[in-house]
This record gives structure tokens, sequence and C-alpha cells, in this order.
């Protein structure tokens, strides 16, 4: 088992950019969520899943897109990559919405 | 809107002594779960406990409990006998039933020998 997996570890982005941060799981987990945490402060909510085809948006979407065509998988897309969105991002997963979210190693995004 | 916060940026400890870490929130629910997540230098977010708001019961594991105050909304995390590897920034995190879970701001804990 090899949890949540995420890729890149890290990315260095211009201005403008686009790219795909990969999250993908092995556990069957039907819940999935991506989260950015800015330095010094807690995890914020971009996106979530409650299911293949199925996704939803979090606190703070804008700038993001997401897409869930199968249970495993969970990529977070930027298409203009801009400063702001300089931050580590984090995947997670669970199985039923009371159980624990198991959090992937986490992604540092610098876009500059 | 639910909110958690975390009113101690940093902490300290003495190994083997014990800390406690604050956790207010601010909800309207009555059914809802409560967090405290690990997270050390790696940036791995580590579960250390779970609480559910229906259970009077405060959570153990092992040398981590909680002080649930469901009135006050409080949840405070209690780390005994701290070791060298318990340093970490520790976040509080709420989840209603059928909801996302809200972060605190952290709380940095060292722990010295």
């Amino acid at each position: 088992n090899a949890g949540v997996t995420q890729t890149p570890k890290f990315r260095i982005l211009k201005i403008g950019q686009s790219m795909t941060l990969q999250c993908a799981q092995d556990m069957n987990h039907n819940y999935m969520y991506w989260y950015r945490q800015d330095p010094g402060m807690g995890l914020k909510l971009i996106y979530y899943s409650v299911g293949a085809g199925i996704t939803d948006k979090g606190e703070v979407p804008n700038g993001y897109n997401v897409s869930r065509s199968t249970t495993e998988d969970f990529p977070l897309r930027l298409e203009l990559a801009a400063p702001s969105q300089t931050s580590v991002y984090f995947c997670a997963s669970t199985r039923e919405i009371a159980y624990e979210q198991y959090f992937g190693p986490g992604t540092r995004l610098t876009v500059t | 809107a639910q909110t958690v916060t975390q009113s101690q940026p940093e902490m300290s400890v003495q190994e083997a002594e014990t800390v406690t870490l604050s956790c207010t929130y601010d909800t309207s629910e009555s059914d809802y779960y409560l967090f405290w997540y690990k997270q050390p230098p790696s940036r791995q977010m580590i579960l250390v406990i779970r609480q559910e708001a229906y259970k009077q019961q405060n959570a153990t594991e092992n040398r981590f409990s909680v002080n649930f105050q469901k009135a006050a909304k409080s949840f405070s995390l209690k780390i005994s006998d701290s070791q060298l590897g318990d340093a970490a920034m520790y976040f509080c995190a709420y989840r209603r039933s059928t909801d996302k879970l809200i972060f605190g701001t952290g709380t940095r804990l060292q722990v010295f020998p």
C-alpha cells in the first residue's frame, strides 16, 4: 500500500505557465481533497471530490481546476500561474467522511 | 461559518514534561468531529487523535489525550512525557458530519532536552 502519492515534490513555475499536480491513492477511498498551506498557516481546502465524476469547490478554488475520472486519481490543474499560488499543496483521501484523512507528502510550488 | 482558533503560535516544553495545546472552535452544529494533526519538518500530516462530539469520554492515544469541553467549544491536546520527536507543528481541525476539514493556524511545539 503506497497510500497517497503526489508528484512532483517540488516545482518552480513562471508567471502565466500551467501545470498539473498529480495525486493518486491506492486505498479505494471515495473522498479526495486538495489543500494548500501558506507559510505559517493551516491548510485551506481548494477542491474536493466525493467519488469519480463528482467534484466541488472548497474555500479557495479560484485559479484551480480539478477532475476525477477514476477513484484512484485526483489531479489539480493550475492554468495561469500567479505568485499568489506559491504554496505547499497537499492531497488527502478518506474512506468515509467521519474517518481520518490520509495525506500525501505535499508538493512545494514556487511561482516567480 | 465554522472557525477553528489556536491562540498559541508557539509553545515549548522540557523533555519528559507535560504540555497542553489549546484549541477553540465555533459552530452551531451538534454533530461533528475534532482532530489533532502533527506536521513534523518532513511536512507529512499525521493524525494524532480524533474526538467525536457525541462522545463524552475524552479520547486518548498513548501519551496524547484531549480535554473536550463541548459546551465551551474547547478541544485541548495534552502531551505527557514529551519526547524530542514530538517537536512539530500541531493543527487542530474540525469537521461536521457531512462537510470538509477546517484547520486552525497551528501551534509550533519545541521540545528541549
